[in-house]
């Protein structure tokens, strides 16, 4: 199984802070990587596939990046209503794995 | 709009069955393939099954394989999972997805699942 680890577990940040969460795959997973957000109390959302590309409705301050084993979700500009906890998931094989999630609080 | 409704959640002791169904609406149920992810109180997301659009494959981790059977009924956009010989660390809530490509876009609210004595 590719595991899927996310650093830092718990990022602390200040409005309008560039942010970055991090995530690496155990094996190169072509790109096919995914990053969702969830607040707590709901269901997760999708806001990045296939490592960079936006999905529908999202804001422009999300942007993905990565290759190989490492990837990057970026925040450009943080604002309040991204506290949430973020998960990466890969699905280059099965069976499909998640990271432990990074929580995004605000300073 | 499309929205996926989860039903049939609860408590059910430890060996004991639970059937869930995931409603699906506003989006031609039968060109997607379907997916359960689960997550167990205060912990990460956990994938647990997919279906292809049609039925005819199915994938699964290895901790369900077995004991957990995905399938779908595309005449009533309905996607289910029979779950068997339930064990307490099932404890989730469940979640249906729209599994598109390469990635699930379209979640539902999720429904508690229990296995306690």
């Amino acid at each position: 199984d590719i595991q899927m680890t996310q650093s830092p577990s718990v990022l602390s940040a200040s409005v309008g802070d560039r942010v970055t969460l991090n995530c690496k795959a155990s094996q190169n997973i072509n790109k096919y990587l995914n990053w969702y957000q969830q607040k707590l109390g709901e269901a997760p959302k999708l806001l990045i596939y296939n490592t960079n590309n936006l999905q529908t409705g999202i804001p422009s301050r999300f942007s993905g990046s990565g290759s190989g084993t490492d990837y990057t979700l970026t925040i450009s500009s943080l604002q309040p209503e991204d506290v949430a906890t973020y998960f990466c998931f890969q699905h280059n094989s099965w069976p499909l794995t998640f990271g432990s999630g990074t929580k995004l609080e605000i300073k | 709009e499309v929205q996926l409704v989860e039903s049939g959640g609860g408590l059910v002791q430890p060996g004991r069955s639970l059937k869930l169904s995931c409603a699906a609406s506003g989006f031609t149920f039968s060109d997607y393939a379907m997916a359960w992810v689960r997550q167990a109180p205060k912990k990460g997301l956990e994938w647990v099954a997919t279906i292809i659009y049609d039925g005819s494959s199915t994938y699964y981790r290895d901790s369900v394989k077995g004991r957990f059977t995905i399938s779908r009924d595309n005449a009533k956009s309905t996607l289910y999972l029979q779950m068997d010989s339930l064990r307490s660390e099932d404890t989730a809530t469940y979640y249906c997805a729209r599994h598109y490509s390469s990635y699930m876009d379209y979640w539902g609210q999720g429904v508690m699942v229990t296995v306690s004595s």
